[in-house]
C-alpha cells in the first residue's frame, strides 16, 4: 500500500467546472511533487514544493493552481481545462537531509488521479 | 538539455527467460540515477538509486548497474508478477529540488 494518497482516483469535469485534487502523506517528508502523465509516456513535473514553498513551477499554465496548506498536504486547484489536459495526475513525496545535501529524487508517488475533461 | 533513452520500447518474455534493459543517458553531472516499475494505471514505485560509476543495487530477481553512460536493469528468471513498465529517471547534479528526467519506459510483459 502507498504512503502518499491520492483522492479523488477517478474525475470527470466539463470545460467550465472548478475542482480540486487532493494528495497527502504522513512519512515526515518535506518536498511534495505533482507531475501530469499520459497515457504510453514517462511523468512530466508540474510543481515541486519544498518546506511548503513552491520551488519550481515547469510553465504550468495558470488554470492549474497548486497549493501546500501544510507539510503533509497538497492540492491542485483545477479551472477551465481542456481536452488535453485529461492525464493521470501524479502526486509525490521525498525526503530532505537537509540543507546542505539536496532532496533526494527517491520519489514516493500516489496511485494517482486519472483526470477527464469533456 | 539532459536526456534519457530506454531500450527496448517493449520486451515480451517467457517465465524463467532472463534479459536486460538499457538506460542510454546524458547529463551535466549525475547526482542520481532511479529505476522505478510502474503498474497500469498506478503510480511509479521506486525501486534503486544509483550513484556513481560500478555501483549495483539488487532486489529480489532485479538487479541494476551503472556506467558513466547508461544503466542495466537485469532481470533475472522473470516472473509473471514482473511484468510491468520500467522507468529509469536521472538527477542533475545541479538539481536541489529532486527534479527527474525520466526516460519513456520499457513495457515488460512475462508469458507463463
Amino acid at each position: 500500500d502507498t504512503e502518499v494518497t491520492q483522492t479523488p482516483k477517478h474525475l470527470v469535469m466539463g470545460m467550465t467546472n472548478k475542482k480540486s485534487l487532493k494528495c497527502e502523506q504522513h512519512m515526515g517528508h518535506r518536498a511534495m511533487y505533482w507531475y501530469k502523465q499520459k497515457a504510453k509516456k514517462p511523468p512530466e513535473l508540474m510543481f515541486v514544493y519544498s518546506y511548503e514553498k513552491l520551488s519550481i513551477n515547469e510553465s504550468v499554465p495558470s488554470r492549474f493552481s497548486p497549493e501546500c496548506p501544510n507539510s503533509s498536504l497538497l492540492n491542485l486547484h483545477l479551472h477551465a481545462l481542456q481536452p488535453e489536459d485529461s492525464a493521470l495526475y501524479l502526486c509525490a513525496s521525498s525526503q530532505h537531509p537537509g540543507q546542505p545535501v539536496p532532496h533526494t529524487g527517491e520519489l514516493f508517488f500516489g496511485e494517482g488521479s486519472r483526470l477527464t475533461v469533456l | 538539455e539532459d536526456q534519457v533513452t530506454q531500450s527496448p520500447e517493449a520486451l515480451r518474455l517467457q517465465e524463467g527467460e532472463s534479459s536486460s534493459l538499457n538506460c542510454s543517458y546524458t547529463v551535466s553531472g549525475l547526482r542520481g540515477l532511479f529505476w522505478y516499475r510502474q503498474d497500469p494505471g498506478k503510480g511509479p514505485e521506486f525501486l534503486f538509486t544509483l550513484y556513481s560509476a560500478g555501483e549495483e543495487k539488487e532486489k529480489e530477481r532485479l538487479k541494476a548497474t551503472l556506467t558513466k553512460k547508461e544503466s542495466f536493469l537485469h532481470i533475472t528468471a522473470p516472473k509473471p508478477e514482473d511484468s510491468a513498465t520500467y522507468l529509469c529517471a536521472v538527477q542533475a547534479q545541479t538539481d536541489s529540488w529532486g527534479k527527474l528526467q525520466f526516460g519513456a519506459g520499457t513495457q515488460v510483459v512475462v508469458t507463463p
